[in-house]
């Protein structure tokens, strides 16, 4: 079924880890989009790529990395968690600009 | 940069009653103005969008209207149902240096209660 899928839906971990947060879409986007919501609701863009070998960063400053070697995989990396990376990231992709974009089910990391 | 502000923050209806939530963008230059409805445990999924050569838009109980001069969109949600409760979202695509970022709103927090 054509979707988008993120992994783990949950996870704890310890502070310093490297951690790689999966997105994969089966749907032929060519653009997809990491946010960060926070507890109380904001969803704030952290990345974003417009095709194969493009990645952005957006407005909300980030420590994770992105890349996007395929079309259909976009993964977020965070070098070393902190407890203040603790919160629920949100995968999305969409075929254009002024399409629907399609959300992921999250991740939500609790780094302790 | 584009900024979307939206409020209220929380609102609160009885069964029945319109509910409606309003949201402002400041870079004129956007173009497309999507509205997700975010469930609680749930992703946002998109119940409505508007395009900037389209003054309002209608799908049974749910309505959108842009007025691009005051740069203002806003959800009417009419006959309102308790399984309307959750987070609404408004967003604007931000065009920029030849990119477009879809940015959203801070959330509506929506009860319906029976």
């Amino acid at each position: 079924e054509a979707d988008i899928y993120q992994t783990p839906r949950y996870l704890v971990i310890g502070t310093g880890k490297k951690i790689t947060l999966e997105c994969s879409q089966t749907m032929g986007h060519d653009k997809m989009y990491w946010y960060q919501q926070d507890p109380g609701m904001e969803l704030h863009l952290i990345h974003y790529s417009y095709g194969v070998n493009s990645t952005e960063k957006g407005d909300l400053s980030s420590e994770s990395t992105v890349s996007r070697i395929r079309t259909e995989h976009f993964p977020l990396t965070l070098e070393s968690a902190r407890p203040s990376h603790t919160s629920q990231y949100l995968c999305a992709s969409s075929v254009g600009a002024t399409t629907e974009a399609f959300f992921g089910q999250g991740t939500r990391l609790t780094v302790v | 940069g584009e900024n979307v502000e939206q409020h209220p923050s929380t609102l609160s209806v009885q069964e029945g009653d319109s509910a409606v939530i309003k949201c402002t963008y400041s870079d004129s230059a956007s173009n497309y103005f999507p509205w997700y409805k975010q469930e609680l445990g749930k992703r946002p999924q998109l119940i409505i969008d508007i395009r900037s050569n389209v003054g309002e838009k209608k799908d049974q109980r749910i309505a959108v209207t842009l007025n691009k001069t005051a740069k203002h969109f806003s959800l009417h949600i009419t006959e309102t149902q308790p399984e309307d409760s959750a987070v609404y979202f408004c967003a604007a695509l931000r065009v920029s240096g030849g990119y477009n970022k879809l940015i959203f709103g801070a959330g509506t927090r929506l009860a319906v209660h029976p």
